[in-house]
């Protein structure tokens, strides 16, 4: 069965930029979307946008002057960038895989990325 | 303040019924976007419950269940258990917002 894994820094420095990449196994990343979902601290859930494996995107109105979704299906990976960052980017970030456009299943682990000097 | 309004928390005794509740508008659930569900258990990733509104992916029990009318849509549990304590998220889509939105999370907790 597929599953998902983050991977990137746990630290990033505020104004900087944040990195991720999410790496899929047990299944091919074609033909399917591949999404980012934050979620701060002790708070709720936040979609951050999707990828389908040919290359088209789509971000969430709040956060896409800062994001960046990639994919590379050579390595079976995709990427998110999100630039700029302040400490209301400190959460932790979620890969995992949109289905028909409408439901997230499987999630990856979950990675917290804190913005500190 | 989510696009998708639902109850801070819920309780209820082992073996007992709750509900928790996913109220949207005219631009996302009323609209006719499916609603999703999700169980987060401490410390763990979300995983999903219950798609377009009422299918249960294999493996998740039969207590779950989920229903949806008009700007609103629910998730029913039975027969409470220990293990059922955690947060349950909904998530739709709104046309208004152009974006995937979740619910703010409802934290049920088994007494």
């Amino acid at each position: 069965q597929v599953q998902l894994q983050e991977s990137g820094p746990g630290l990033v420095k505020p104004s900087e930029t944040l990195s991720l990449t999410c790496t899929v196994s047990g299944g091919s990343i074609r033909s399917y979307y591949w999404s980012w979902i934050r979620q701060p601290p002790g708070k709720g859930l936040e979609w951050i946008g999707y990828i389908y494996y040919s290359g088209s995107t789509n971000y969430n109105p709040s956060l896409n002057s800062r994001v960046t979704i990639s994919v590379d299906t050579s390595r079976n990976q995709f990427s998110l960038k999100l630039s700029s960052v302040t400490a209301a980017d400190t959460a932790v970030y979620y890969c995992a895989r949109r289905v028909g456009l409408k439901w997230f299943d499987p999630w990856g682990q979950g990675t917290l990325v804190t913005v500190s000097s | 303040q989510s696009v998708l309004t639902q109850p801070p928390s819920v309780s209820g005794a082992p073996g007992q019924r709750v509900t928790i509740s996913c109220t949207g508008s005219s631009s996302n659930i009323g609209a006719g976007f499916d609603v999703h569900w999700y169980q987060q258990l401490p410390g763990i990733a979300p995983k999903l419950l219950i798609y377009d509104n009422i299918n249960r992916p294999s493996g998740v029990p039969d207590r779950f269940s989920g229903s949806k009318s008009g700007t609103s849509a629910s998730l029913a549990i039975t027969g409470l258990r220990a293990e059922d304590e955690g947060d349950y998220y909904c998530q739709s889509y709104d046309s208004s917002l152009s974006s995937v939105v979740f619910g703010g999370g409802t934290k049920l907790t088994v007494l």
